[in-house]
């Protein structure tokens, strides 16, 4: 079935750094999502990419749509204490199509 | 716009009950999905509704069940409960099937089975 990739499992970076991470999958997806779940919370919807190759900014977050359409990357700028949590990338192949979601990485930030 | 909601937030089982877990999606849309997170295997999608039908299904046996209303409100049933359904059980609502990719999330239901 589809799998989605993400390494690490965990990151740890201090405060004011910029980390990326990146999503790989053997599959081609038409939507890549990225979401970030705060501990007892639901995941939150932070960035959606629809066009292979496109970069899109949500304040200090940017992604990108990779043009293989097999990858999408996730960039933090000057990470602060708040940004700590799991981000997850997720997949669609079509609009009638579920979301796969990849394993999460969990995200520290040292004060 | 108010978000997904879910209810309730936490529930304590015992291993053979049953349990049912309830989702009101945004206002407006149309199709719930549910997932189960557990710490292990991740997110996974168990089953999607779109207009009182269910439109996509994932790998869980059939003790796994759901349902969609005419207001799209939509509740998931577990039956002879088992101490490996421990987990957070997350309902996302999008606007529509086969128009709109992105799902928004409730806070989910934490069930733990004794």
């Amino acid at each position: 079935g589809q799998q989605l990739n993400q390494s690490p499992q965990s990151m740890f970076i201090q405060e004011g750094e910029d980390v990326s991470m990146n999503c790989t999958s053997s599959s081609i997806f038409n939507t890549w999502l990225w979401y970030k779940q705060d501990p007892g919370e639901g995941p939150v919807l932070l960035i959606a990419l629809y066009k292979a190759g496109e970069l899109t900014s949500n304040g200090r977050l940017t992604a990108q749509f990779g043009i293989t359409r097999k990858d999408s990357f996730l960039n933090i700028s000057a990470s602060i204490p708040s940004d700590v949590g799991i981000y997850f990338c997720a997949g669609s192949t079509g609009a009638n199509s579920k979301l796969t979601f990849g394993k999460g990485i969990t995200l520290s930030v040292r004060p | 716009k108010a978000g997904v909601t879910q209810t309730p937030r936490y529930l304590i089982k015992t291993r053979g009950q049953q349990v049912t877990l309830s989702c009101s999606p945004i206002s407006g849309h149309r199709s719930v999905s549910w997932y189960q997170q557990t710490p292990g295997q991740g997110l996974q999608f168990l089953f999607e509704y779109f207009s009182e039908t269910q439109r996509n299904k994932g790998n869980f046996p059939g003790r796994f069940s759901g349902r969609q209303f005419s207001n799209s409100r939509s509740e998931m049933n577990v039956s002879t409960l088992e101490l490996g359904d421990s987990a957070l059980y997350l309902c996302a609502s999008r606007g529509g099937f086969g128009i709109s990719y992105e799902q928004y999330f409730g806070p989910g239901t934490r069930l733990t089975v004794t």
